[in-house]
């Protein structure tokens, strides 16, 4: 089946530690994206890539790092840095931009939640 | 200008009762309005969406109703059941260029027997 894994499912984090949540997709999609959900709040975009060895800071970049070395993979790396980690961490991918059967559709992982002790 | 403002923040309609939640939005670049539903420890999933060339559109008990003019749009569930409780968000984006995202805030829906 096709989909978006991303793992741990739950993480506990000591403050001062990073933290790093993977996420792996067999969709053979270009693009790539990191969302934060806090209740109230939507969703809001950390980092995203629309192709490997690219990203692009979002809305809410600081505190977070990521890498693309490979397609299928876009691990996020909450650092110490970030004030308040905890919260839902989604990740999601689509079809790259520009292609002629692009339609705009997220496609989420299940998500995975932080909480720093 | 990006912003989505969504509402209400939660709804509790009885079942076969009609749900409607509300989005507006500024920025008129805006080309793609999706409608996504999340189910509580799940990530959300696109439920439908609708190109500002309609006013209208439908699937199943489903609909979204665009005003371009007045830069809003809904969600209207018809015959609402129990098994659409869950959290919806609106979210808009342009398709020209890259496709930021921007979601509106979330209506929690409750359908009670």
């Amino acid at each position: 089946d096709g989909g978006i894994t991303q793992s741990p499912k739950y993480l506990f984090r000591k403050e001062g530690q990073n933290v790093t949540l993977s996420c792996e997709q067999n969709l053979n999609h270009d693009a790539m994206y990191w969302y934060r959900q806090d209740p109230g709040q939507g969703l809001r975009l950390i980092y995203y890539s629309q192709i490997v060895n690219d990203f692009q800071k979002g809305d809410i970049a600081e505190g977070y790092s990521v890498s693309r070395e490979k397609k299928e993979s876009f691990p996020l790396t909450v650092t110490s840095a970030q004030k308040n980690p905890t919260a839902f961490y989604l990740c999601a991918s689509s079809i790259g931009v520009g292609l002629a059967n692009f339609t705009g559709e997220l496609f989420f992982g299940e998500g995975s939640r932080l909480t720093v002790l | 200008q990006q912003q989505v403002k969504q509402s209400p923040q939660s709804l509790i309609v009885q079942k076969g009762g009609i749900s409607i939640i509300n989005c507006a939005y500024e920025n008129t670049a805006f080309d793609y309005f999706p409608w996504y539903q999340q189910f509580p420890g799940k990530g959300p999933a696109l439920l439908i969406a609708i190109r500002p060339d309609v006013s209208e559109k439908k699937e199943g008990r489903f609909t979204i109703s665009f005003n371009k003019s007045a830069k809003q749009f809904s969600l209207h569930i018809m015959d609402s059941q129990p098994g659409d409780s869950a959290t919806y968000f609106c979210a808009a984006s342009y398709l020209g260029g890259y496709q930021k995202v921007t979601f509106g805030t979330g209506t929690k829906l409750q359908v009670i027997p």
